[in-house]
This record gives C-alpha cells, sequence and structure tokens, in this order.
C-alpha cells in the first residue's frame, strides 16, 4: 500500500518557468513532510520541510504549500534554472519515525 | 570533507556470495539509516539505528544483518545474494531520533550477476 503518491512522474520546463509537483498522503498522523533532491549518482539531500502548523514554507525558490484537509502538499520551484533538473522526492513522516517516500519526479528544465 | 561516506560505491558480485556495506558519518549525529532504491528508484527503509541500538528494522530478509558498533558507524551484511538484491543501498544519518532532517550517502550500487 502506497502511502504517499506523487505526481507527475516527470515535468519538463522551460527555463524560467514553475515546476509544480504534487504529493497526497492517506495517513493522518504524518505530521513531518520533507522534499528531497536527487541527483544522478548521489543520495538524496533534503530541499525544504513542513509541519502541519503552517500552510506554506519559502525558501528562496522553493516553495511547499500544504493543505491539511485535502491531505496534499506540493513544491513549486519558481523561475526554473536548468541545474535543477533532478528527480525530486517528497516524503512523509509519523509517530513512528520513519519516513515514507513518494515515488520521485524527474524535472527537466530545458535551457 | 564527505559527511556520509559509504564503501564501496560499486559492488559487483555472485549470486549466493557474501557481501558488506561500510557506512560512516562525520555529523556527530546520532542516528543512522540503510535505505534500498529499487531499478525504478523507490526509495524505501531498511533499517535505522539510535545511539546504538536498533529502532527500526522494516520486512527485510533476514540474511540482511546490519550492525552499529559506535554511533558514527554503521553497516549492513547481506548473506546469500539474490539476483533481487540488485538495487543502490543508501546510508543516512540524523541528529536525535524523530522526523529530523536526514543526511544521505552517495550511495553504494550492487549488482547481482
Amino acid at each position: 500500500q502506497q502511502q504517499v503518491k506523487q505526481s507527475p512522474q516527470s515535468l519538463i520546463v522551460q527555463k524560467g518557468g514553475i515546476s509544480i509537483i504534487n504529493c497526497a498522503y492517506e495517513n493522518t498522523a504524518f505530521d513531518y513532510f520533507p522534499w528531497y533532491q536527487q541527483f544522478p549518482g548521489k543520495g538524496p539531500a533534503l530541499l525544504i520541510a513542513i509541519r502541519p502548523d503552517v500552510s506554506e514554507k519559502k525558501e528562496g525558490r522553493f516553495t511547499i504549500s500544504f493543505n491539511k484537509s485535502a491531505k496534499q502538499f506540493s513544491l513549486h520551484i519558481m523561475d526554473s534554472q536548468p541545474g535543477d533538473s533532478a528527480t525530486y522526492f517528497c516524503a512523509a513522516g509519523g509517530s513512528n519515525y520513519k519516513l515514507t517516500f513518494g515515488k520521485g519526479t524527474l524535472l527537466t528544465v530545458n535551457p | 570533507d564527505t559527511a556520509v561516506s559509504q564503501t564501496p560505491k560499486y559492488l559487483v558480485t555472485q549470486m549466493g556470495n557474501d557481501k558488506s556495506i561500510k557506512c560512516e558519518q562525520n555529523l556527530g549525529h546520532d542516528t543512522m539509516y540503510w535505505y534500498k532504491q529499487d531499478s525504478k528508484k523507490f526509495l524505501k527503509i531498511m533499517f535505522s539505528y539510535n545511539n546504538k541500538e536498533l529502532i527500526i528494522n522494516e520486512t527485510v530478509p533476514n540474511r540482511f544483518s546490519p550492525k552499529s558498533p559506535d554511533k558514527a558507524h554503521l553497516n549492513l551484511h547481506i548473506n546469500s545474494l539474490e539476483l533481487g538484491d540488485s538495487a543502490v543501498y543508501f546510508c543516512a544519518s540524523s541528529q536525535g531520533f524523530g522526523n529530523q532532517p536526514q543526511h544521505f550517502g552517495d550511495g553504494t550500487r550492487l549488482s547481482i550477476l
């Protein structure tokens, strides 16, 4: 049973555009929602994270929007750059302290 | 300095062999993890240790045995390797046991022939 559903599977955006990746979760016990960025041959790296007491968190060009009632959260990448091309994973963590990952989104930003 | 380092980076071996992967972190963290990333890039936790104590043990075949000699090291030994074990194995660490930022190594790509 996949507890965190991520979409789209792949995304192509032009340089300067906005990249949007969505995730939905089922378990209401989740209370920590990080996003990880992974480049080929590298391990995932934490990009930004949010907890359910806020609806939005922004760090530079990266913003997480969180909708607790809909059990959804999304990553927005403003002014997308070719260097942002990577695989992005959403994840959710709860009281059992395990992170459950989405299946990933391969983002390609064309110059 | 590499924060979370894994060795080896690549491991190619025959089915039935036994192999180990080592992980070390120099971040002073007290919690370490092993993840498996399959060919479709799906990441799944396998084990977690906090202060050398096993706290997460997912449904993993008992051919996989983690070992934490101290807080900075977490090794993974795999017996009787099978074709389905081919994957990238990631070590990670965090400060504190809970939903804290995790720092990942660059992975060990295991290929079973």
